[in-house]
């Protein structure tokens, strides 16, 4: 079986700091990992994904996410939050083992104070 | 521009009626997918399809209802028996069922309220 669990439901950071959003997976083979980002009343948009490629993986609109297998972790940074990158955001994890199926974790909610 | 459709964006059913959520893709993908949203839930698989005329369900299936007669489209019906239907539906697409590391792409979503 295959997990996500995201810690915090809502991070709030100043416009300008760094933006830090945790996610552990849970995963008995090799997981594919991704970050998907969410406006309000609209659909998921892939920020990232990691494939078993470079453990450190850069992706849209300035965020990036490492892959610590001994941590089991992929978190999602950005060095300095702007406005606009208030929204919802989802980790998820697929593996063989589950047919190569997402799973998502239940999201975190990113609040930018001005 | 190539991409997911759903329609229409907000719908307001009364109990008891049944209502349809379109969802059109111009991908050329195999697999398809519904999913339900509720605050501080994630998304919750529905129901999801691999190729034409055949699809199977999810983890909450209970009270809907799907048909993929076309590659393109794949339709969610949410009966009656639905007990709290009441949420934001997404869509999604893959290329095909099962490959590694292949995301999915999701369409901008469809928000049922039952008064």
């Amino acid at each position: 079986a295959q997990s996500v669990t995201q810690l915090g439901s809502h991070v709030s950071v100043s416009e300008g700091a760094l933006v830090l959003l945790r996610c552990n997976y849970s995963s008995s083979v090799p997981p594919y990992l991704f970050w998907y980002v969410q406006y309000p009343n609209q659909g998921l948009q892939l920020l990232l994904k990691y494939t078993s490629a470079a453990t450190l993986v850069k992706g849209i609109n300035g965020f990036e996410a490492e892959f610590k297998k001994s941590e089991t972790s992929f978190h999602l940074t950005k060095p300095s939050a702007h406005m606009s990158d208030a929204a919802e955001y989802f980790c998820a994890v697929s593996s063989f083992n589950a047919g190569n199926m997402l799973t998502f974790g239940g999201g975190t909610r990113l609040m930018v104070k001005p | 521009d190539g991409g997911i459709t759903q329609s229409p964006k907000y719908l307001f059913r009364k109990e008891g009626q049944n209502v349809t959520l379109s969802c059109e893709q111009n991908l050329n993908h195999d697999a398809m997918y519904w999913y339900r949203q509720d605050p501080g839930q994630g998304l919750r698989l529905i129901y999801y399809s691999q190729i034409v005329n055949d699809f199977q369900k999810g983890d909450i299936a209970e009270g809907y209802s799907v048909s993929r007669e076309k590659k393109e489209s794949f339709p969610l019906t949410v009966t009656s028996a639905q007990k709290n239907p009441t949420a934001f539906y997404l869509c999604a697409s893959s290329i095909y069922l099962g490959k590694k590391g292949g995301e999915l792409f999701f369409g901008e979503g469809s928000r049922l309220t039952v008064l």
